[in-house]
């Protein structure tokens, strides 16, 4: 049963718009959850979190939305550039966990339109 | 500052064998993770190396197993080789306690058993 879901497994945004990739999870004891973004031949690298006491986190262009209620959070790019094509795994954990690892999504390949 | 790196980077192995692939963790990091992806999923969680010692474990059979040496570097063993291991094998460092649960991955090892 997968614990992380991310539903869409890609998305296509014009260049200059707002990207939305969504992730959902269904273990109440996550607090801490993260995205990573992935190059063709890279490994992911990580891009932004939040932790389970906050709503949002911004970093730049990017911004992370979390609603507990809802089991939900967003990722929010914006402006989308080209360079942000990849695919972007939504991952999570649980602190108290100890040396659990991170749960990751199948991630959603983002695609950005010139 | 040096990444982590990963070798060998593909290898090809037949059912039945054995398999050992290798990591240097990012300098000034003392803990190794290593994760399994398989083609269209998200990185799966192996086990984690802490002191020399695994400190953490998915749900992955004992035929998988590792090292963690006094330099921080790390060996991630696989025996008697299935076809579903065939993946790309990440490995990533951070240092303890993982408080962020920020990862930094190597490239990957991509591993086919044919």
């Amino acid at each position: 049963d997968q614990q992380v879901k991310q539903n869409s497994p890609s998305l296509s945004v014009q260049e200059g718009r707002i990207s939305i990739l969504n992730c959902d999870y269904t273990n109440s004891m996550f607090d801490y959850f993260l995205w990573y973004k992935k190059y063709p031949a890279e490994g992911p690298t990580f891009l932004i979190s939040i932790s389970s006491i906050k709503d949002k986190n911004e970093d730049g262009r990017f911004t992370v939305f979390l609603n507990k209620s809802a089991k939900h959070l967003s990722l929010h790019i914006v402006p989308s550039q080209p360079g942000d094509s990849a695919v972007y795994f939504c991952a999570a954990r649980y602190s108290g966990g100890g040396a659990d690892g991170l749960t990751f999504g199948k991630g959603t390949h983002l695609i950005i339109q010139p | 500052e040096t990444g982590v790196t990963q070798s060998p980077t593909h290898l090809i192995k037949t059912r039945g064998q054995q398999v050992t692939l290798r990591c240097s963790s990012q300098s000034g990091h003392n803990t190794v993770s290593w994760y399994q992806q398989a083609l269209g999923q998200g990185p799966q969680f192996i086990f984690q190396y802490y002191r020399e010692e695994e400190n953490g474990r998915g749900n992955f059979p004992p035929r998988f197993s590792g090292l963690q040496f006094p330099n921080y570097s790390s060996e991630l063993n696989v025996n008697a080789l299935e076809l579903d291991d065939s993946a790309l094998y990440l490995c990533a460092s951070s240092s303890a306690p993982l408080l962020a649960g920020e990862l930094f991955f190597g490239e990957g090892s991509r591993l086919t058993v044919l």
